[in-house]
């Protein structure tokens, strides 16, 4: 099984700055990598898959890099909304997903 | 386009419990399925996939052997039915679309709102 590691487990942040999530492969993944936000009571929105494609309607402030075994989400500037539990997700062997990293208001 | 889980409840270990999830506002028989689940304040597992026909189920280890996923693309509508249950299998389940509707992609752009399932004596 390849297990997913998300760091930092909380990010605090001020709105307007920006956000920089890790997730970390145990073997590569080649780029087939997601991420996803969840808030409280919600299910998992999809923002990016394959590593660096956003899904339809994710703001662009949203990017994600990355191969093999190292990926970044990068949300340039916070907004109020963003604030949330986010979960990489790889299908590259099955599907396993990270343990998330939660963005918080500092 | 939506997805609407039902089902969920209270039951007792060994016990089983079917969970459905009505599809609307798109080609369901063209995409692959999943459940994902998350136990209460912990991340999210996936626990088994179908592809649009229905020809080809997979299923995560933790349920392989316990659950059965179906599909009836006549009705729009995806099942699962879960047997032997667990206090471990205690979850909202959450069914997701794949993102591709040409192949098995296994990222999940649409998902329903989830159904808790709860498992105690």
């Amino acid at each position: 099984e390849i297990v997913l590691t998300q760091s930092p487990a909380t990010l605090s942040l001020s709105p307007g700055e920006r956000a920089t999530l890790s997730c970390r492969a145990s073997q590569s993944v080649s780029t087939y990598l997601a991420w996803y936000q969840q808030k409280p009571g919600q299910a998992p929105r999809l923002l990016i898959y394959d590593a660096s494609n956003r899904a339809t309607g994710i703001p662009a402030r949203f990017s994600g890099s990355g191969s093999g075994t190292d990926f970044t989400l990068t949300i340039s500037s916070l907004e109020p909304e963003d604030f949330a539990v986010y979960y990489c997700q790889q299908r590259n062997n099955w599907v396993t997903f990270g343990p998330g990293t939660k963005v918080d208001i500092k | 386009v939506q997805l609407v889980e039902s089902g969920g409840g209270l039951v007792q270990p060994g016990g089983s419990l079917r969970l459905s999830c009505a599809a609307s506002g798109f080609t369901f028989s063209s995409y692959a399925m999943s459940w994902v689940r998350q136990a209460p304040g912990k991340g999210l597992e996936w626990v088994s996939a179908i592809s649009g026909s229905g020809g080809s189920t997979y299923y995560g280890d933790s349920v392989k052997g316990r659950y059965i996923i179906s599909r009836d693309n006549s009705k729009n509508t995806l099942d699962l039915q879960m047997n032997s249950l667990r206090a471990e299998d205690t979850a909202v389940y959450f069914c997701a679309r794949d993102l591709d509707a040409a192949t098995v992609n296994w990222s999940f752009d649409l998902w329903g709102r989830g159904t808790l399932v709860t498992v105690s004596s």
